[in-house]
């Protein structure tokens, strides 16, 4: 069964102040990692897919890498508005096209 | 920017009562999904739909749900018979391939 743990759960930056978040993933076979933003009562709104170690992609103040077996959303720099709960989800081998989610990270950027 | 929609944001049911969620996916796409969140909980896998018939379920996707493409644009997710454990936020997404997905909105069910 595919497994997904982010961690921290909650972290509180102070703005411009830089960090990481944590996807940790067990999968039969890796076809996808996917980063997603959800604001409180939204969808997730995409971000970056990743397919193999070693990939990188970055978007604005966020990046994200990918190793065999954890991802990490990379923050630089943090505004208020980068505040919202950052969602990890893979794709396995072993289905057909579901996503598997984490628990998420709630980020709080304060001025 | 093309993006999946969602209706109703909100719907309130008695238990017992039957519901049909909408949703009208991204025009190009060919991969359709519902997903449902438990207030404060993960996100979670019910359904994929390719080619009018379904192609992936999960356990909690049972007797009570079921899925249709009724027209060229429309997806909905109809349960039969609502618990109270069906309240949650329900999200439809799209893909074009087995690959990314985009996600509506969402509908916040309540079941009263």
């Amino acid at each position: 069964e595919d497994q997904v743990t982010q961690s921290p759960e909650a972290l509180r930056l102070q703005e411009g102040e830089s960090s990481s978040l944590n996807c940790s993933y067990t999968v039969s076979g890796l076809r996808g990692l996917f980063w997603y933003r959800q604001d409180p009562g939204k969808g997730p709104e995409f971000l970056f897919t990743l397919y193999s170690a070693g990939e990188e992609k970055e978007k604005e103040r966020l990046k994200a890498t990918l190793t065999k077996k954890e991802s990490f959303l990379h923050i630089t720099a943090p505004k208020p508005e980068d505040s919202a709960t950052y969602l990890c989800a893979v794709r396995s081998t072993g289905t057909a096209s579901k996503l598997t989610f984490g628990t998420g990270t709630r980020l709080q950027v304060t001025l | 920017e093309p993006e999946v929609t969602q209706t109703p944001s909100h719907q309130v049911t008695q238990m017992g009562q039957e519901v049909i969620l909408r949703c009208v996916p991204i025009s190009n796409h060919l991969y359709f999904y519902w997903y449902r969140q438990i207030l404060g909980q993960k996100v979670e896998f019910l359904v994929s739909f390719y080619n009018n018939e379904i192609s992936e379920k999960s356990e909690i996707f049972d007797d009570q749900f079921s899925v249709e493409r009724p027209d060229g644009s429309n997806f909905t997710l109809k349960i039969r018979s609502t618990k109270l454990e069906d309240s949650a936020m329900y999200f439809c997404a799209s893909s074009v391939l087995r690959d990314t997905q985009y996600f509506g909105p969402g509908t916040r069910l309540t079941v009263l």
